[in-house]
């Protein structure tokens, strides 16, 4: 298995609350996403980075931001949260192929 | 039109059979295709990557690839009822994969 994890694995927020998804890669690799997953969209890209403090908005970035301040983590931010963000939100790393973690749940209540 | 499309299904085959999933892409930049498969609460999982126009055979699996259709199939013969599950297409394209919604596949005894 690629060396990604992702935490936490499953939360419940209440809307207005900033939650902070993070991502971690013991591979050393430049490429990390963020997508998230829903019923009839499949997966859509929120942001990615291709390097420590570079990143780029994905189709899907408004009320999300992200951070990378060392290589092996790439920290997903909702700033405040609304019930539109409830979703399954994967990470996924880019060696010679993109790799994805095992996934966080969020629920907005 | 979406970048990347694929029938959503399910498609429905006896074991033993072959399945054909289709996927057909708008943007004629892409040089790399990736499939993967997804069981329900999972984490998509790469299947095999294609890169030429042709047909690519791993095991039980063959993609093919047509740059000039903007075309690209994944064959599965000898269909196991393990195989049941969502085949996402996605294209590589600029530093990151935009995937398709997935077509289901399910396998029946």
């Amino acid at each position: 298995d690629a060396g990604i994890t992702q935490s936490p694995r499953h939360k419940v927020t209440e809307t207005g609350t900033p939650v902070t998804l993070r991502c971690h890669q013991t591979e050393n690799h430049r490429y990390m996403y963020w997508y998230r997953q829903d019923p009839g969209h499949g997966l859509r890209l929120i942001h990615y980075s291709y390097g420590v403090k570079d990143t780029d908005k994905g189709e899907v970035s408004d009320g999300y931001s992200v951070s990378r301040s060392k290589t092996e983590d790439f920290l997903l931010t909702l700033e405040s949260a609304t019930s539109s963000q409830t979703s399954v939100y994967f990470c996924a790393i880019y060696g010679n192929t993109i790799y994805f973690g095992e996934g966080s749940w969020l629920t907005v209540v | 039109q979406k970048e990347v499309e694929q029938n959503s299904g399910p498609l429905s085959v006896p074991e033993g059979a072959i399945a054909s999933l289709n996927c057909t892409y708008s943007d004629r930049v892409s040089q790399s295709f990736f499939w993967y498969r997804q069981y329900s609460g999972k984490s998509p999982e790469l299947i095999m990557s294609i890169y030429s126009n042709g047909d690519k055979e791993d095991g039980r699996f063959t993609a093919q690839l047509n740059k000039a259709s903007q075309y690209v199939s994944l064959l599965i013969r000898d269909s196991q009822p393990s195989d049941s599950a969502t085949y996402l297409c996605a294209p590589y394209n600029t530093d990151k994969l935009i995937f398709g919604t997935g077509t289901r596949l399910q396998v029946f005894p």
